[in-house]
């Protein structure tokens, strides 16, 4: 149990573009979800997190008008990452969790965004 | 706020090897505590965890315990396989977040 999907596993496009991810809990009701970041050999870096039906917390240093969180449902919260260029390319992953503790939090498989 | 300090890698082991990544953590309170894998292009996935002092968490042949006097979360496992190759995680659980080590990877090689 503990599923979570995340759609697309790649991207490419190019700069201006806005890339929407969906991440999906599918076997269970995810009342928190979590956005991360990850750079070439380094750790996560939280972006946001996102409780359904209330507007996305986002961590100092993070652009909210740049990376729009969604968390509509139980079981799909969505980043879209609003007129991209290169340096927004990066590993983004997601994660779920039953309820407001996050413990504990299961991940999506990530997606790569590559703007050129 | 809370912190983490994990051991640099990379580590390098032959199989069978017996394997220790050091982990210590600073926080308010009694965090829960977590140890994620992560293999190549993949997203990350529970290991082990352990919520109290002195609980052992265990998975795969993989163990760490919760050592409140010394801060510390250490993952050990006895024999490494080539399929451990990946990076691992220490997460120390903070006002509902995971703080992430930096990420220790480990290569096994035949």
């Amino acid at each position: 149990g503990a599923v979570v999907s995340q759609h697309p596993s790649r991207v490419i496009c190019k700069s201006g573009t806005s890339v929407k991810i969906e991440c999906r809990s599918l076997d269970f009701q995810a009342t928190t979800m979590f956005w991360y970041r990850q750079f070439p050999k380094q750790s996560l870096m939280l972006m946001a997190t996102s409780n359904e039906g209330s507007k996305a917390t986002y961590e100092q240093g993070v652009e909210k008008d740049k990376f729009l969180i969604n968390h509509a449902s139980l079981t799909l919260s969505t980043l879209t990452v609003t007129s991209a260029h290169p340096e927004d390319s990066s590993f983004y992953i997601c994660s779920a969790s039953r309820d407001r503790t996050a413990q504990p939090q299961h991940f999506g498989d990530g997606t790569r965004l590559s703007i050129l | 706020g809370n912190s983490v300090t994990q051991m640099e890698g990379p580590v390098t082991l032959s199989e069978e090897a017996f394997l220790t990544i050091n982990c210590t953590y600073t926080a308010t309170g009694y965090p829960s505590l977590f140890w994620y894998v992560q293999y190549p292009g993949e997203g990350l996935q529970l290991l082990l965890k352990a919520t109290k002092a002195d609980d052992k968490g265990s998975n795969k042949g993989f163990e760490a315990t919760y050592r409140k006097e010394t801060t510390s979360f250490h993952l050990e496992k006895g024999s490494v396989q080539v399929s451990d190759s990946a990076v691992y995680f220490c997460a120390p659980s903070g006002y509902n977040k995971l703080i992430f080590g930096a990420g220790t990877r480990l290569a096994v090689h035949p």
